[in-house]
């Protein structure tokens, strides 16, 4: 089975931190996708990556980062969390052939 | 934009109705598209998937979809609901932009089963 980790299940930290979330996929998938999902919006892309050290922007990049040095890893970076970061994030992989698998979440709340 | 949509935010249903989700994409050329579920507290699960030929795919649960091109149209049916359909249901579909595949969902829409 395919198995998306991510690092964390719940969060919580301070306005202005810097935080990571980390996100590992053992099914050797060219695709990685970080979302944040809210009540009523659903899931929005944040950021994906095609490639090692590769990266596009998503339709909410404003105030994320991500990287992405190796296959299996990717990382998505909050350079100084807000309180309108508090969210569910969720990471994906897929191949070209198939649907996205998703890490269980990450809940993070910025007070 | 190009993007994925629910226009049904919230439907209710009794036991035993029929169900129909709509979904529409707004990008042209291959598509690829899903159905997922998530229930209360869970994780989202995969319902269905199109990618090529039958347009009519049948999913787990008793779910099917209708990959319709020239409506750019994905719809989720299924003929008899049950208490436990009661669920958000999430579209989603696949985006090549300069070789490169965005996988973006729609907004969602709640479904409620009453018993």
């Amino acid at each position: 089975d395919v198995k998306v980790t991510q690092s964390s299940r719940y969060l919580v930290k301070r306005t202005g931190e810097k935080v990571f979330l980390e996100c590992v996929q053992d099914m050797d998938h060219e695709n990685m996708f970080w979302y944040r999902q809210d009540p009523g919006l659903g899931l929005r892309l944040i950021y994906f990556s095609y490639d090692v050290k590769m990266k596009e922007k998503g339709d909410i990049p404003e105030g994320y980062s991500v990287s992405r040095e190796k296959k299996e890893r990717f990382s998505l970076i909050l350079e100084s969390a807000s309180t309108n970061q508090t969210s569910m994030y969720l990471c994906a992989s897929r191949s070209r052939n198939t649907e996205a698998f998703f890490g269980q979440g990450t809940r993070l709340t910025v007070v | 934009a190009q993007s994925v949509s629910q226009h049904n935010h919230h439907v209710i249903l009794s036991e035993a109705a029929s169900l129909e989700l709509g979904c529409n994409y707004s990008y042209g050329g291959t598509v690829n598209l899903f159905w997922y579920v998530q229930y209360p507290g869970q994780h989202l699960q995969l319902l269905l998937k199109y990618f090529s030929g039958d347009p009519l795919v049948k999913g787990i649960k008793g779910f099917e979809a209708e990959f319709i091109k020239s409506k750019f149209s994905f719809n989720l049916r299924k003929p008899s609901v049950q208490w436990s359909d009661t669920a958000e249901y999430f579209c989603a579909g696949t985006l090549t932009t300069s070789g490169t595949y965005k996988y973006i969902f729609g907004t969602g829409t709640r479904l409620k089963v009453l018993a």
